[in-house]
C-alpha cells in the first residue's frame, strides 16, 4: 500500500519561500508509470493543481505558479518536493502531495494527508 | 485554462435518496473527467475516474456518465457515510483543473 506523507514548516513570512517534502512509501519513486503531484486548497475553497514531476526530473508545472515554482525529485530518500518563492497570503492553503498514472489517464489515486502552511509575518 | 463548473453548490438529501451532482466544462474534454470525494480535514478519495469508471474498492452505488462538455456523478442510494464535498477534475488540457465542489448534507 502506497503512503505519501507531507512535511515541512506550517508558518511562513510574506516574500519568503515555502518548502515542503514528500516522503513515499510502499512503492519506490523511481517506479515507471506514475507522476507525483502536489496540490493545495486554500481554506474552505476548492483544489488548484500545482505540478507534478517523473522520477527522471521531468515537471509539468500550472502556468498560473511557474515563475515562483521548483518541484524536484530525490530518488534515493524517496522523496520529492516543493518549493514556492516570494509567498504572499494567497498562498496560505493546505498542501497535498498526490500520485498519478502515466498514459493518458490523470488521476489522483494516493494522497498525502496533508499539510496546512499559513504565510504570515 | 478550463472552467469546471459543479451544480448545485450544496445539496441536502435523505438516506436512500438519488442524488445527482453535475459538472460543465468550458469546453469539449471528452471523457476526461475524474470525480472525487473529500470528508472534512481529509484528503480527497477517488471514486470515478474516466468519466464513468469506477475505481477499485469503490461501492456500486456511486456512477457517473458524459462526454464532451456535460458530466453527472450519481449515487443510487445515499448512504450517511456519503456526507462529504465532491469535487470534479478534468485532464484533457493543461492545467488541470478541478470544480469548486457540491456539498451534500444529510436532510
Amino acid at each position: 500500500q502506497v503512503q505519501l506523507q507531507e512535511s515541512g514548516p506550517g508558518l511562513v513570512k510574506p516574500s519568503q519561500t515555502l518548502s515542503l517534502t514528500c516522503t513515499v512509501s510502499g512503492g519506490s519513486i523511481s517506479s515507471a508509470g506514475y507522476y507525483w503531484s502536489w496540490i493545495r486548497q486554500h481554506p474552505g475553497k476548492g483544489l488548484e493543481w500545482i505540478g507534478f514531476i517523473y522520477y527522471s526530473g521531468s515537471t509539468y508545472y500550472n502556468p498560473s505558479l511557474k515563475s515562483r515554482l521548483t518541484i524536484s525529485v530525490d530518488t534515493s530518500k524517496n522523496q520529492f518536493s516543493l518549493k514556492l518563492t516570494s509567498v504572499t497570503a494567497a498562498d496560505t492553503a493546505v498542501y497535498y502531495c498526490a500520485r498519478n498514472p502515466t498514459g493518458g489517464l490523470v488521476y489522483f489515486d494516493y494522497w498525502g494527508q496533508g499539510t496546512l502552511v499559513t504565510v504570515s509575518s | 485554462d478550463i472552467q469546471m463548473t459543479q451544480s448545485p453548490s450544496s445539496l441536502s438529501a435523505s438516506v436512500g435518496d438519488r442524488v445527482t451532482i453535475t459538472c460543465q466544462a468550458s469546453q469539449d474534454i471528452s471523457n476526461y473527467l475524474n470525480w472525487y470525494q473529500q470528508k472534512p480535514g481529509k484528503a480527497p478519495k477517488l471514486l470515478i475516474y474516466g468519466a464513468s469508471d469506477l475505481e477499485t474498492g469503490v461501492p456500486s452505488r456511486f456512477s457517473g456518465s458524459g462526454s464532451g462538455t456535460d458530466f453527472t456523478f450519481t449515487i443510487s442510494s445515499l448512504q450517511p457515510e456519503d456526507i462529504a464535498t465532491y469535487f470534479c477534475q478534468q485532464y484533457e488540457h493543461f492545467p488541470i483543473t478541478f470544480g469548486q465542489g457540491t456539498r451534500l448534507e444529510i436532510k
